[in-house]
């Protein structure tokens, strides 16, 4: 079975850092790879995602992804962060079978971000 | 663009109620999932649609049922609510049942406490 492991809970990052957001999966072969947000009080919205190809993903509000097959990781970073970036991040894969069962999500790490 | 619609967002239930939570669509999605949300536990799948008159369990399953007579609706059903069953709830849909390649769409979420 699939499984995604997001190791912080917490992160706080003081606005204008750079940031990275750990994610590591457990998986037979390459599954697909995405990153979630959630403000809050919101549902999930949709970063970036990985399929296949190009390693390094750009996704929306200037975030970005890299899969590494050799570590299992799927790490997000931005290079500067803005006080809006304050909210939840959830790291998920899916079976590339396609499989009818969802998306299985990490735990989530909630950023803070300091003035 | 309506998207995914949930309704309630909040909902307060005495033990051994029942309750409906209901979840709409407008893009003519053929998948349909519900997950619950808890703190520390990312998101966990309760039930999946992948398409009209057809539905399964997904991680989750006990103490909810849902039915899905219209590719628009898929309601989750609290037949005798516990307070195990206290968490924010969030439908989501997909183009196909491919589900883990195709970009789900999240609603709001609902928000429930169980007494």
């Amino acid at each position: 079975a699939q499984s995604v492991t997001q190791p912080d809970i917490h992160i706080t990052v003081s606005e204008g850092a750079s940031l990275e957001l750990r994610c590591n999966y457990s998986y037979g072969a390459t599954p697909y790879l995405f990153w979630y947000v959630q403000s809050p009080g919101q549902g999930l919205q949709l970063l970036l995602k990985y399929f296949s190809g190009d390693t390094l993903v750009q996704g929306i509000k200037g975030f970005e992804a890299e899969f590494k097959r050799s570590q299992s990781s799927f790490n997000l970073r931005k290079p500067s962060v803005h006080w809006s970036d304050a909210a939840e991040y959830f790291c998920a894969v899916g079976a590339p079978g396609g499989g009818a069962d969802g998306l299985t999500f990490g735990k989530g790490t909630h950023l803070i971000i300091q003035p | 663009n309506a998207g995914v619609t949930q309704t309630p967002k909040f909902q307060v239930l005495k033990t051994g109620q029942s309750m409906t939570l209901q979840c709409a669509q407008d893009m003519n999605h053929e998948y349909m999932s519900w997950y619950r949300q808890d703190p520390g536990m990312g998101l966990r799948l309760i039930h999946y649609s992948v398409g009209a008159g057809i539905t399964d369990q997904g991680e989750v399953p006990n103490g909810y049922n849902v039915s899905r007579s219209t590719t628009e609706d898929f309601p989750l059903r609290l037949l005798s609510a516990a307070p195990s069953q206290t968490s924010v709830y969030f439908c989501a849909s997909s183009y196909s049942q491919a589900a883990a390649k195709n970009i789900q769409y999240f609603g709001a979420g609902t928000r429930l406490s169980v007494l």
